[in-house]
């Protein structure tokens, strides 16, 4: 099975409205990390926001905000009131395991997302 | 504050030659360092890491080797270049120092292409 699941390969959102960029994680270990990076096409990858599984809060930075349900394994990113400038790939990423000695990110296939003017 | 640097920022090489691309960190010490590759419409895949000088771990066998020969310089290497070589790849570092050590930053990346 797909350690992450990312389903929308693309999409396309009016400017200023929210979006939901959907992940869906696989793991067994009770510990794990969750995050979300971004990629314009300049080719770097942005660091948006984490979320621990034992975090009671959903993860918020800025217009980014973390939907975490932890029952269903989801951790979908919202975006609230989106920009020209968001539009770029969104990759979701978890670390299976204490955040310490483990240093593998596993990443999803990711969601284009393209703003529309 | 940390910078990462990559070179070259782009590299096409012959099937059969060698490779050599450096990643280096500034603004910080003692770093985890990360090499990975992204294939054309794909997520990232890692390849390797290292938690300190002369420590390499490796997480795919295949004709590609890593060397951290100081504290913020990372080289990943090979001695022949496959087609399947061919790729982007993004060297990182995650802060094991300060409050926040959960999330690794990347560089600007290089992109290879194996002819």
């Amino acid at each position: 099975a797909q350690k992450i699941t990312q389903t929308q390969p693309g999409m396309f959102v009016q400017e200023k409205e929210a979006v939901t960029l959907d992940c869906t994680y696989d793991t067994s270990d009770q510990s794990y990390g969750l995050f979300w990076y971004k990629q314009p096409s300049s080719g770097e990858m942005i660091f948006l926001i984490y979320q621990g599984s034992y975090d009671e809060q959903n993860a918020t930075e800025g217009r980014y905000s973390l939907n975490f349900q932890k029952a269903r394994k989801s951790a979908n990113l919202v975006i609230s009131a989106s920009q020209l400038g968001d539009s770029a790939m969104y990759f979701c990423a978890m670390r299976e395991g204490p955040n310490f000695g483990n240093e593998k990110l596993t990443f999803g296939t990711g969601t284009r997302l393209t703003i529309i003017p | 504050s940390q910078t990462i640097h990559q070179w070259p920022a782009t590299l096409v090489q012959p099937v059969g030659s060698p490779l050599s691309l450096e990643c280096t960190v500034e603004g910080t010490s003692n770093p985890n360092l990360y090499w990975y590759r992204q294939a054309a419409g794909r997520g990232l895949q890692l390849l390797f890491y290292s938690v300190g000088i002369g420590q390499i771990s490796s997480e795919v066998p295949q004709n590609l080797s890593a060397s951290r020969p100081q504290d913020r310089q990372f080289i990943l290497s090979s001695k022949k270049l496959l087609l399947s070589d061919s790729g982007f790849y993004l060297c990182a570092w995650r802060d094991l120092m300060t409050g926040s050590s959960y999330e690794q930053y990347f560089g600007p990346g290089t992109r290879l292409t194996v002819t």
